[in-house]
């Protein structure tokens, strides 16, 4: 069964630089989520998109911008990086039908270090 | 004070032992509820949901109590396999649906 893909998987950017990570949701799944995992930390809610359009938004600092396009893929770009944006980001999806009972399905997740 | 709360850990058992979670949520408002199991530098990934009646999936048996926001997990028969981070996971119905995780307990079975 198609899962939902994250690319790229390891991502390396310098301070001060702008990174973009791509999310391709399970096909016919109407909500998109982004999630930031520190290390030793639990995943933190970044943002959501139910129909390509912002449906929530969580500790998403002003600095990150996210977007869901017409082919529901999602992208959640990041300026002017700090150190501390080194993290796991992860991507899930839900269908909001079943979400109740079966939560979301995560992506693989992009590994963001920033140096 | 986090939404979702669960001992940290570790908690290190041997093979066959029979180890118990728990977690509490401060929302009452919360609608369901899981556990996830997240290996090291993997994604989380769904365990089982958790209903107020309880449900059991093979040595895995999940509980929850609406009245003190309490879940459980249980794992019997422990296995080596069954060593990585469970996380108890909370969907706060806000109108959308999203999850909040608590910070993980980290289980490690030994032969």
């Amino acid at each position: 069964a198609a899962g939902v893909i994250q690319s790229p998987r390891h991502l390396i950017k310098e301070k001060r630089e702008t990174a973009t990570l791509k999310c391709y949701p399970i096909p016919r799944h109407d909500t998109v989520y982004w999630y930031q995992q520190g290390p030793g930390q639990d995943p933190q809610f970044l943002i959501s998109f139910y129909e390509k359009m912002q449906s929530d938004k969580g500790s998403i600092p002003d600095r990150f911008s996210a977007q869901q396009f017409s082919d529901y893929h999602s992208e959640l770009n990041m300026s002017s990086l700090e150190l501390g944006d080194s993290a796991l980001y992860f991507c899930a999806s839900s269908l909001t039908s079943t979400a109740f009972n079966y939560g979301y399905t995560f992506g693989s997740g992009t590994r963001l270090t920033v140096v | 004070r986090k939404e979702v709360e669960q001992d940290p850990g570790p908690f290190n058992v041997p093979e066959g032992a029979t180890v118990a979670f728990n977690c509490t949520y401060s929302n009452s408002a919360s609608q369901s509820f899981f556990w996830y199991r997240q290996d090291c530098r993997k994604e989380p990934k769904l365990l089982m949901s958790v209903y107020s009646s309880g449900n059991e999936d093979g040595r895995f048996t999940a509980q929850l109590n609406r009245a003190s926001q309490y879940i459980s997990l249980l794992i019997r028969d422990s296995k080596l396999s069954d060593s990585a981070t469970y996380l108890c996971v909370v969907n706060m119905n806000t109108g959308f649906q999203k999850l909040v995780f608590g910070t993980g307990t980290r289980l490690l079975v030994s032969p």
